[in-house]
């Protein structure tokens, strides 16, 4: 069946340092594909998405490009700040019934000052 | 705008008590709906999704039901609580375009089984 796997955590980072989580997927054909963060106490927010090969999805600083070729989706940011502490989840969407989500393990990312 | 409600927002229970979850959606029509469990530290699990009034599917066996009863209320239900049963419950809500539309979080409840 369908899986995304994300590079575990947790992630410690220093504030104005590049971040990078890898995120690889196994379905088939043209899932679109999410990352999500969740802030510590609260639900899932969408960070951003892509839906065809080689869309580049991006917000508040972050970026991921859909990568047809390597079924992956990694998420990036240049210059990361403390109130990006949080846990990323990365997740995919297969045409199918029900619109169901295929999520990652979730990886949590602590920035320090 | 689509806003997305869950309450309580915070249960304790003890086991073998039972359990009603409630989750609404405002500025949308026939949406689909989901409910998710996120185990402490772990990824979160699909339990049930609805794309109607009155249709449930369940993803995994377990201590869990669901009911639509209305078009945008989604309630998660048990008889009897379960040690198991304690997490942080996620309900989330898509247009139902019959694409890979994009799923909405609510704010989640936090249910802890003594």
């Amino acid at each position: 069946g369908n899986s995304v796997t994300q590079m575990e955590g947790p992630v410690t980072l220093s504030e104005e340092a590049f971040l990078t989580i890898n995120c690889t997927y196994t379905a088939t054909g043209y899932p679109s594909l999410f990352w999500y963060v969740q802030y510590p106490g609260e639900g899932l927010q969408l960070l951003l998405k892509a839906t065809k090969a080689d869309d580049k999805g991006s917000n508040k600083g972050f970026e991921a490009t859909y990568r047809k070729e390597t079924t992956s989706f990694h998420l990036e940011k240049g210059s990361v700040q403390v109130s990006d502490s949080a846990v990323y989840f990365c997740a995919d969407n297969v045409k199918a019934a029900g619109n169901k989500l295929t999520f990652g393990g979730g990886t949590r990312v602590l920035v320090k000052p | 705008s689509q806003t997305i409600h869950q309450w309580p927002a915070t249960l304790v229970q003890p086991v073998g008590s039972p359990l009603s979850l409630e989750c609404t959606v405002e500025g949308t029509s026939n949406p689909n709906l989901y409910w998710y469990r996120q185990a402490a530290g772990r990824g979160l699990q699909l339990l049930f999704y609805s794309v109607g009034i009155g249709q449930i599917s369940s993803e995994v066996p377990q201590n869990l039901s669901a009911s639509r009863p209305q078009d945008r209320q989604f309630i998660l239900s048990s008889k009897k609580l379960l040690l198991s049963d304690s997490g942080f419950y996620l309900c989330a809500w898509s247009s139902n375009g019959g694409g890979q539309e994009t799923q909405y979080f609510g704010p989640g409840t936090r249910l802890l089984v003594l």
